[in-house]
């Protein structure tokens, strides 16, 4: 059974500038998050894909987007970058019942972003 | 909305001694109850999880944690702490969203220190 796996693993970027983070599900889930950590601090939730399409969102702007494709594989991207977005981004995937019950989340081993 | 709270930032043990992570929630329902773990430079690996069932909830790595809703606590405990248990230690509880979807809600983390 293959992990959670994302890449690249580190990343340097500029102000302003755009980015975009993969991720391949784990086999068999469905479903996918993202969470930003930043540093000293606990993940926070960006959004959830489900069956390609954003089923929920934290507190983050619109300048972060995301997609889901049919392999469940899925992309996070940022757009008009700040230092702010410094951080370790996380995915997670899941297997999402029809009912509405979600599985665990496991986690990848992230990218980690850092805008100068 | 849910909430946790981790009661210590830093802990530090020596090898062989018990280990006490101390978790707190806030859940407006019956919450399902998270502990990852997050080596340097690492992801976030699944600890153990509470889903109301039993309450004493036994891990991976000789971890186990006791679900105690009068107190609203999840304390993290292992008898004998080794070495290798030296991490970044998250309490995690799950949020509802609409459709019946769940996210995380992380603690901010507690950093066990294991010193010989």
């Amino acid at each position: 059974e293959t992990g959670v796996t994302q890449s690249p693993t580190h990343l340097i970027k500029t102000r302003g500038q755009q980015v975009t983070l993969r991720c391949s599900s784990q086999s068999g889930h469905n479903t996918v998050s993202w969470y930003q950590q930043a540093l000293g601090q606990g993940p926070q939730f960006i959004f959830q894909y489900y069956r390609e399409e954003e089923n929920g969102r934290g507190n983050f702007p619109p300048r972060f987007s995301g997609l889901q494709f049919p392999n469940y594989s899925s992309e996070l991207n940022v757009n008009a970058l700040e230092l702010d977005d410094s951080a370790l981004y996380l995915c997670a995937s899941s297997f999402q019942r029809t009912s509405g019950t979600t599985d665990t989340q496991y986690f990848g081993p992230g990218t980690r972003l850092t805008v100068l | 909305a849910q909430s946790v709270t981790q009661l210590d930032s830093h802990v530090s043990v020596s090898e062989g001694t018990p280990v006490l992570l101390r978790c707190n929630y806030s859940s407006s329902y019956s919450p399902s109850l998270f502990w990852y773990v997050q080596h340097p430079n690492k992801g976030l690996q699944l600890l153990l999880k509470y889903t109301s069932a039993a309450t004493l909830v036994k891990g991976i790595n000789g971890f186990e944690a006791e679900f105690k809703k009068s107190e609203t606590s999840f304390h993290l405990t292992k008898p004998s702490a080794h070495m290798s248990d030296a991490a970044e230690y998250f309490c995690v509880v799950t949020e509802p969203f609409s459709g019946g979807y769940n996210k995380l809600i992380f603690g901010a983390g507690t950093r066990l220190a294991v010193h010989p």
